[in-house]
Order: C-alpha cells, then sequence, then structure tokens
C-alpha cells in the first residue's frame, strides 16, 4: 500500500461523456502527477501539480484537465470522451525525487 | 532525459538473483538512474534510485558502472511476487518536476 489512493477503482461510461478521477496523495506529500497507461502507448505522463499549482505538462489533450485544491487532493477530468481514452490513469504523490503511485482508475469508453 | 535500453523479457529461477541489466549511454552528469516496477496492471511501484555510487536498500542494489553508461538492478532472492515489468529511467536532477518518462521496461517472470 502506497498511501495513495484513488477513486473510482473502475469507470464505464460512454462516448461524448465527461468524467472525473480523483487522487489523495500520502500525508505531506505536495506533488501530485497524472499517467495515462493504455495498451498501444504505455505509461504516459499528463500534468503535475506542485502545492496547487500546475508545475509540469506532458502529454495531456485539451480535452482534459486537472487541479490540485488546498487540501493537496487532485482531481483529472476528462471531457467529450472517446473510445480511445479508455485506459488505466495513475496519480503519484511525491516528497521530492521517488514517486508514489496509486492503484489506478481504470476508465473504459464505449 | 537520457534514452534507456532493456531487454524486453528475462527468466530467473525462485530463490536465485535476479540481474537486470539497463543501458543508458547517453546519461549525462546531473542525471540519476531510477528504477521502478508494475506487478500485472498495478501501480509502479519505486525500488530504488541512484547517481553514481552504488546503493542498496531492503528491496534490492543497484549497481552503476564507472562511466555511469549502464546499471544494474539487482533482486537478490528472487520470489514468484517480483514477476513484473521492471523500468529503468533516468531522469534529471534539476529543480521543478521530476516526471517520469516509461520506456517498455524488461518483463522478469520468476519461475518456481
Amino acid at each position: 500500500d502506497s498511501g495513495v489512493t484513488q477513486t473510482p477503482k473502475h469507470l464505464i461510461t460512454a462516448t461524448g461523456q465527461r468524467v472525473t478521477l480523483r487522487c489523495s496523495p500520502r500525508s505531506g506529500d505536495l506533488s501530485v502527477y497524472w499517467y495515462q497507461q493504455s495498451l498501444d502507448q504505455g505509461l504516459q505522463f499528463l500534468i503535475q501539480y506542485y502545492n496547487g499549482e500546475e508545475r509540469a505538462k506532458g502529454n495531456i489533450l485539451e480535452r482534459f484537465s486537472a487541479q490540485q485544491f488546498p487540501d493537496l487532493h487532485s482531481e483529472l477530468n476528462l471531457s467529450s470522451l472517446e473510445l480511445g481514452d479508455s485506459a488505466l490513469y495513475f496519480c503519484a504523490s511525491s516528497p521530492g525525487r521517488e514517486q508514489f503511485f496509486g492503484p489506478g482508475t481504470r476508465l473504459t469508453v464505449l | 532525459d537520457a534514452k534507456t535500453t532493456q531487454p524486453p523479457s528475462m527468466d530467473c529461477a525462485e530463490g536465485r538473483a535476479a540481474n537486470l541489466p539497463c543501458n543508458h549511454s547517453t546519461i549525462s552528469g546531473n542525471e540519476y538512474v531510477y528504477w521502478y516496477r508494475q506487478i500485472h496492471s498495478q501501480g509502479p511501484q519505486y525500488i530504488i534510485h541512484g547517481l553514481k555510487n552504488n546503493e542498496t536498500n531492503e528491496m534490492a542494489s543497484l549497481i552503476i558502472t564507472e562511466d555511469r553508461k549502464s546499471s544494474t538492478l539487482i533482486l537478490p532472492h528472487a520470489t514468484l511476487r517480483d514477476t513484473a515489468v521492471y523500468y529503468c529511467i533516468v531522469r534529471a536532477s534539476g529543480a521543478g518536476s521530476y516526471q517520469l518518462t516509461f520506456g517498455k521496461g524488461t518483463k522478469l517472470s520468476v519461475i518456481p
């Protein structure tokens, strides 16, 4: 158990819909990272927040957005969903160099 | 960040040491070597990292060559639970973001 929690574990939705994935970091970790893992693309970095501020952006689509709240939990919002957005979404929190990953949210878009 | 090369798969007998190689010949002076693993579809798990000295923790040892162009992750007594995909990642230590760039990794199969 890494100490990072993600909800929900599974999400099934239809194309065109919007969903929100939630991540609670380990106590005391200020950084939250979001990653997407799909069968064809592997694990890809999406975005990082540090203490409420966006710190870095990776291969994140414009349809996706994220935020980190004052209590340090983070949400990843995915809108206008497409079949290709079906993937595992992981968040990780970090006290510095090493990252601790949550169990992931499996998103299925039908 | 420097590119890494790992064998796509390896087998190891249970109870024996698993030695996972990683080539990072373009590594620069301020880049660390990190190892993570992913068991099935679970979240990746941090194992160890190092800059130039060998490192050891309760999970594994990391041996980095003197020229830093390659490294080896050693699991001293592999168990069936060590079956996973192991990722070697090289990343700069600059301030700001420590995002990870995952390659395809090495699928380690521990065989009874």
